[in-house]
């Protein structure tokens, strides 16, 4: 049990729309990070979140864009949705800001675009 | 560019058999390694975590890391029909802001 939990679990989106995916962290934990897994390939890194702030982000488009809330819950916002964009997003969080933790997933949310 | 690779298998392993899963990276930057199981349609669950040379054991799995080769390798002993999964090798500069970079991940398959 990671403590991670994300929602929804299944999407169904068309292209063109937009999409927010949300993710609990886990208690005390400040920083969390968010991923995506296209079938048949490792994760990518998008970006990581700490104190509300982003502070690390990956080879993706400004229409991928995040918060983080106070209670360190956190939302991934994507606009303009692609066909391409169809994977597992998973999130992440870690305590004691960014550093070498090991990163525990939560469940993912599968989005498939049409 | 950095670079995680893996050999995408499948991999097939007798029940009870050691397997031997390898990763190389290229970033030689790399402080933190990690290897993850992800079974078919779900999460990737962390099952080892490496930061210095040499060998960490943790139950059936063993890690081993390589800094001067760029080389980190995992071995399950005792394999059971219940390993066969998808595992995937990350590695990290440190800091977190860059994120984890992934393998492609290796699919194993362990025969009853």
């Amino acid at each position: 049990e990671t403590g991670v939990t994300q929602s929804p679990t299944h999407l169904i989106k068309t292209r063109g729309q937009q999409v927010t995916l949300r993710c609990s962290s886990q208690s005390g934990h400040n920083t969390v990070s968010w991923y995506q897994q296209a079938l048949g390939q490792g994760p990518q890194f998008i970006f990581q979140y700490y104190r509300e702030e982003e502070n690390g982000r990956g080879n993706f488009p400004p229409r991928f864009s995040g918060l983080q809330f106070p209670n360190y819950s956190s939302e991934l916002n994507v606009n303009a949705l692609e066909l391409d964009d169809s994977a597992l997003y998973l999130c992440a969080s870690s305590p004691r800001g960014p550093n070498n933790s090991p990163l525990h997933f939560g469940n993912g949310t599968r989005l498939t675009v049409t | 560019q950095k670079e995680v690779e893996q050999n995408s298998g499948p991999l097939s392993v007798p029940e009870g058999a050691i397997a031997s899963l390898n990763c190389t990276y290229s970033d030689r930057g790399s402080q933190s390694f990690f290897w993850y199981r992800q079974y078919s349609g779900k999460s990737p669950e962390l099952i080892m975590s490496i930061y210095s040379n040499g060998d960490k054991e943790d139950g059936r799995f063993t890690a081993q890391l390589n800094k001067a080769s760029q080389y980190v390798s995992l071995l399950i002993r005792d394999s059971q029909p219940s390993d066969s999964a998808t595992y995937l090798c990350a590695v990290s500069r440190g800091g977190g802001a860059d994120g984890l970079t992934f393998g492609k991940g290796t699919h194993l398959i362990i025969q009853p």
